[in-house]
């Protein structure tokens, strides 16, 4: 049972446009949602996160928006870069702790 | 500051071996995590401890896989036996409380062939 999911394995966009990475959840308890980047032979590293009490959060080119009655999260990557091709990992966690339930991974290549 | 470290990085056997794969979580971190990435189910939670007691572990595919805390430094993952569906990148991860993000190791590439 798929708790968090990104239905998009992969994603390819050109350099200076915008990337949308998407990720659905099932679990109405969750209060917390987080973004992670992954570059291969790597571990996962934090990207940006939001609590559910808020629609949206920002940070420099990266901005997450949270739609709690679709149960739907989205990570806007503007403008895209080379450097920004990775695997973007979306997760979720409830109650204030820091277990993190992941989704499959989204590919992004940004490409020139 | 150091991060996560975990050994080893890549590990290949052979079927019906036993595998350790180890974690030291960052200093000052409480809880614990193991992680398998996999294609298709993406990072897969096996097990965490909080103040070195498994909180959880029903992520844990069967009896063949255990994992130990001895103390706050130190946590160990084994398979016995090893079977070749047990491939995978395996990540350990600590966080402590009030901060909802983990941090993550390297991970270690286990081939079993």
């Amino acid at each position: 049972d798929q708790q968090v999911k990104q239905n998009s394995p992969s994603l390819s966009v050109q350099e200076g446009r915008i990337s949308i990475l998407n990720c659905d959840y099932t679990n109405s308890m969750f209060d917390y949602f987080l973004w992670y980047k992954k570059y291969p032979a790597e571990g996962p590293t934090f990207l940006i996160s939001i609590s559910s009490i808020k629609d949206k959060n920002e940070d420099g080119r990266f901005t997450v928006f949270l739609n709690k009655s679709a149960k739907h999260l989205s990570l806007h990557i503007v403008p895209s870069q080379p450097g920004d091709s990775a695997v973007y990992f979306c997760a979720a966690s409830t109650g204030g702790g820091n277990k993190l339930t992941f989704g499959t991974g989204t590919q992004l290549k940004v490409e020139l | 500051d150091a991060g996560v470290i975990q050994s080893p990085r890549h590990e290949v056997t052979e079927m019906g071996q036993e595998v350790t794969l180890r974690c030291k979580p960052i200093s000052g971190h409480n809880s614990l995590f193991w992680y398998r990435q996999t294609m298709m189910r993406g990072l897969e939670l096996l097990i965490y401890f909080n103040n070195n007691v498994p909180i959880d572990d029903s992520g844990m595919p069967e009896d063949r896989f255990s994992a130990k805390m001895p103390n706050a430094s130190f946590s160990t993952l084994k398979i016995q036996p090893s079977e070749p569906r047990d491939s995978a990148v395996y990540f350990c991860a600590s966080g402590t409380g009030g901060i909802r993000e983990l941090f993550f190791g390297e991970g270690s590439r286990l081939t079993v062939l």
